[in-house]
């Protein structure tokens, strides 16, 4: 049972910008920063995005973060073909004192 | 290159037991709290448990906690979860991962190795 939020799905065309919301509470999201991961099918998720807006090594600068309250964003500008994943956000909750997951979104480049 | 590898999934009846290990190479293993993470088919990451750098702490999923044990073996770089009493809801593929501190970000990951319980 994912404790964050995201869209199922979000789409665009090669060049666009997507945006992708992830949705928490005072105990995840409010409290700890956000990680987002970018899974393609049928491989291991990549760490793309930590501490709410950075970015690892070798992570394209179309990639950033963001976080405002118990929400964070993921957007991807200048859409290209490889981009086309599954799309996780991730925090620690205080409360829970777990690690939980968002629901994923899945991008399709069309 | 930083490497982690999964072993001892496979096809294991309800209610029955079965024990995963993590391989590391190439990085400092005991320096690095270390993560289960499994994903069922078809569906999104869910986290399993934690285990810090030196072993003295675990946290878990409510969803194992009883059920489920994380060690880990720092003179041999290796990882392991102890699963008991396994339910049909814990088929998945389980991923071990590196906690690199920033935010607990899971910077490694290995390929996981899938666990089917029917």
């Amino acid at each position: 049972q994912s404790v964050l939020t995201q869209p199922p799905s979000a789409s665009g065309t090669p060049g666009q910008r997507v945006t992708i919301s992830c949705s928490g509470s005072i105990s995840n999201i409010g409290s700890n920063t956000v990680n987002w991961y970018q899974q393609v099918p049928g491989t291991a998720p990549k760490l793309l995005i930590y501490s709410d807006n950075q970015r690892p090594s070798g992570v394209p600068d179309r990639f950033s973060g963001s976080k405002s309250g118990t929400s964070a964003s993921l957007a991807v500008s200048g859409l290209q073909s490889e981009d086309e994943a599954d799309y996780h956000c991730a925090a620690w909750d205080d409360s829970l004192y777990a690690l939980v997951f968002g629901t994923g979104t899945k991008v399709t480049v069309l | 290159q930083v490497q982690l590898v999964e072993s001892g999934g496979g096809v294991v009846q309800p209610g029955r037991s079965l024990r995963l290990s993590c391989a590391a190479s190439q990085f400092p293993f005991s320096q690095y709290p270390i993560h289960w993470v499994r994903q069922a088919p078809g569906k999104g990451l869910e986290w399993v448990a934690v285990i810090s750098s030196d072993g003295t702490s675990k946290y878990y999923a409510d969803s194992v906690k009883g059920r489920f044990t994380i060690s880990r073996d720092n003179s041999k770089n290796t990882l392991s979860l102890q699963m008991n009493s396994l339910r049909p809801d814990d088929t998945a593929l389980y991923f071990c991962a590196r906690d690199w501190g920033a935010s607990h970000g899971l910077d490694v990951w290995g390929l996981g190795t899938t666990v089917t319980v029917s």
